[in-house]
């Protein structure tokens, strides 16, 4: 089974804090994925990387960054958390090709930004 | 800009009844179409897509291109179809653009 796994299902943060959110997959997955879930907004792209050290901006980039230094791996940042950015945020991964548009997700982890 | 439509955010059925829930989308070529869904305290997962023209758990969804619709169907809803269900759209090579949601209860 592909797994994805997310660092933590809950964090509180405060504002200002830089934060890091981690995700792994173990199916050599060549594409990974941050989103957002948001009530009545549904899934919103952040960032998606389609390999090591490429990254690519999503519908809502601003006030995030990403790195991917090994492919299994994929880190959301928030360089300066703030309130608006309490939200679900959803982890996926992908193999490349039309072939593969599967996009298997992590656990979520649930933020809160006080 | 491709979209994708989901009208309607809740959605209440009996066990038994026929169950729709709807998808608009707005693309300029062959759309790729999907449903996912995420069941209580479960990671969001594949349902179907369309290009398989499966049937998975007794739901099925035809793409309609005149109407751009996707529209998911199941003839007699159950409890366990109690969940969060999203329609998505295959955008460029690797991307899916998602709709908003609908949260499908079934009351017994």
């Amino acid at each position: 089974d592909v797994k994805v796994t997310q660092s933590s299902r809950y964090l509180v943060k405060r504002t200002g804090e830089k934060v890091f959110l981690e995700c792994v997959q173990d199916m050599d997955h060549e594409n990974m994925f941050w989103y957002r879930q948001d009530p009545g907004l549904g899934l919103r792209l952040i960032y998606f990387s389609y390999d090591v050290k490429m990254k690519e901006k999503g519908d809502i980039p601003e006030g995030y960054s990403v790195s991917r230094e090994k492919k299994e791996r994929f880190s959301l940042i928030l360089e300066s958390a703030s309130t608006n950015q309490t939200s679900m945020y959803l982890c996926a991964s992908s193999l490349q090709g039309r072939a593969y548009n599967e996009q298997f997700f992590g656990p979520g982890t649930r933020l809160t930004v006080l | 800009a491709q979209r994708v439509t989901q009208p309607e955010k809740l959605l209440s059925v009996f066990k038994g009844a026929p169950v729709e829930l709807k998808c608009n989308y707005s693309y300029s070529g062959s759309p790729e179409l999907f449903w996912y869904v995420q069941y209580s305290r479960q990671r969001l997962q594949l349902l179907l897509r369309h290009i398989s023209r499966e049937s998975i758990k007794g739901f099925t969804a035809d793409l309609n291109k005149g109407e751009t619709s996707f529209h998911l169907k199941k003839p007699f809803a159950q409890e366990e179809d109690s969940a969060m269900y999203y329609c998505a759209l295959r955008e460029g090579a690797q991307k899916l653009v998602f709709g908003q949601g609908t949260r499908l209860t079934i009351n017994p």
